[in-house]
């Protein structure tokens, strides 16, 4: 089974509405990590945001959000008021426990229409 | 800033060649990874390492091999490369403290032909 599941694999967002895009995670840790990373066409991955699964909030990093639903197992990211600068790839990750490997999924493709 | 940065940005190689990609970080990261991202795949491990000479496999490592003699690289090796290696090769570095956020360096376009 995927550790990490990504169903939207384009997403089109009209410039400053925001977009939520979805990602459902598979594990039976209670223990894990839940990251959001973005790749522009430029090719590097630069990390977004970070939700603990003992979180009780939900994660925010300036226009970034993560919509946090542990008995859904599901982390969305949402990105309020977009800019032409968030079109890119984002990929979602996962951590179990406290070992070091990240499982990712197959990317959502974002782009933001002037 | 973490600084981590990669070899080459393309690399164009033959079958049979073997090649070498080279990754540094200046943050005294404990571990580093090797992934390739294919489209539709997303990045899939290859190996990591968790200290100075020490590796584990990741999800595919068959056709690879990495070493890590020093604490700030950490090369992966294609004995003898293949076309279905042509990917993009990414390498990351991360503490080994929470969260473990990693990251990533700029990338390596690899061509086989």
């Amino acid at each position: 089974a995927q550790k990490i599941t990504q169903t939207q694999p384009g997403m089109f967002v009209q410039e400053k509405e925001a977009v939520t895009l979805d990602c459902t995670y598979d594990t039976s840790d209670q223990s894990y990590g839940l990251f959001w990373y973005k790749q522009p066409s430029s090719g590097e991955m630069i990390f977004l945001i970070y939700q603990g699964s003992y979180d009780e909030q939900n994660a925010t990093e300036g226009r970034y959000s993560l919509n946090f639903q542990k008995a859904r197992k599901s982390a969305n990211l949402v990105i309020s008021a977009s800019q032409l600068g968030d079109s890119a790839m984002y990929f979602c990750a996962m951590r179990e426990g406290a070992g070091n490997q990240f499982y990712f999924g197959t990317g959502t493709s974002l782009t933001v229409i002037p | 800033d973490v600084k981590v940065t990669q070899s080459s940005r393309y690399l164009v190689k033959r079958t049979g060649e073997k090649v070498f990609l080279e990754c540094v970080q200046d943050m005294d990261h404990e571990n580093m990874f090797w992934y390739r991202q294919d489209p539709g795949l997303g990045l899939r491990l290859i190996y990591f390492s968790y200290d100075v000479k020490m590796k584990e496999k990741g999800d595919i490592p068959e056709g690879y091999s990495v070493s890590r003699e020093k604490k700030e690289r950490f090369s992966l090796i294609l004995e003898s490369a293949s076309t279905n290696q042509t990917s993009m090769y990414l390498c990351a570095s991360s503490l080994q403290l929470a969260p473990y956020e990693q990251y990533f360096g700029p990338g390596t376009r690899l061509t086989v032909t």
